[in-house]
């Protein structure tokens, strides 16, 4: 099993650009989960689905900020326009039916906005 | 509104050293707690999960307790070595799949 996959690595890219992260959760699981992890705030939660639909968007910080999952294997999260703000480590996780609380973690994607 | 804590933010030991690390949070009402580790430049790996009924879980060199009604939870690392050298943080469970999560013990075990 690969786990879950996430895309690009790492981004750079310039105050005002689209920005599209994306995910490819473990095959079979139902629920995903987009966490966004920096120095000063720790990792935060900023929305879940659960079999493809959004369950709790609390914790996405504002309009520009952005997330579908049109089918079981894949998610995006997109930031139109980016901000310096919005440099950070976003995490992908999955996890398997009916058991929500154990997740796998994807290795992130580093996004630095200039 | 739940918030965890952890403490130490960071620690360093010499190998070989028991240690304890510490994890509280404000709502007592969770369904459960969970202990990570994240390795530099990862994801994150869960390692033990105890469930609110639960006082205490075991993996290997690790163990997990519980005390839902003052808050708090403590991993204890025994004989520690160098490849347990990373960030550990505690997550809770208040709803369903929402996880909140300390802001991580940095621990160096030194060879």
């Amino acid at each position: 099993d690969a786990g879950v996959i996430q895309s690009p690595r790492h981004e750079v890219t310039e105050m005002g650009q689209e920005v599209t992260l994306r995910c490819k959760p473990i095959s079979g699981h139902n629920s995903l989960f987009w966490y966004r992890q920096t120095m000063m705030r720790g990792l935060e939660l900023l929305i879940y689905f659960n079999n493809n639909v959004p369950i709790d968007d609390s914790g996405m910080p504002e309009d520009r900020f952005s997330a579908k999952m049109p089918n079981a294997s894949f998610s995006t999260l997109k930031i139109q326009p980016s901000e310096p703000r919005d440099s950070a480590v976003y995490f992908c996780a999955s996890s398997p039916p009916r058991d929500e609380e154990t997740q796998y973690f994807g290795p992130g994607t580093r996004l630095l906005v200039l | 509104k739940q918030e965890v804590t952890q403490i130490p933010a960071a620690l360093s030991v010499p190998e070989g050293e028991n240690l304890v690390l510490n994890c509280s949070f404000t709502d007592s009402a969770i369904y459960n707690l969970q202990w990570f580790r994240q390795d530099p430049g990862k994801g994150l790996t869960s390692l033990l999960l105890i469930q609110s009924s639960q006082r205490e879980q075991t993996s290997g060199r690790l163990n997990a307790s519980l005390d839902k009604s003052s808050g708090r939870s403590t991993l204890y690392i025994a004989a520690s070595q160098p490849g347990d050298s990373a960030t550990y943080l505690c997550a809770v469970n208040n709803q369903g799949g929402k996880l909140i999560f300390g802001q991580g013990t940095e621990l160096s075990v030194k060879p």
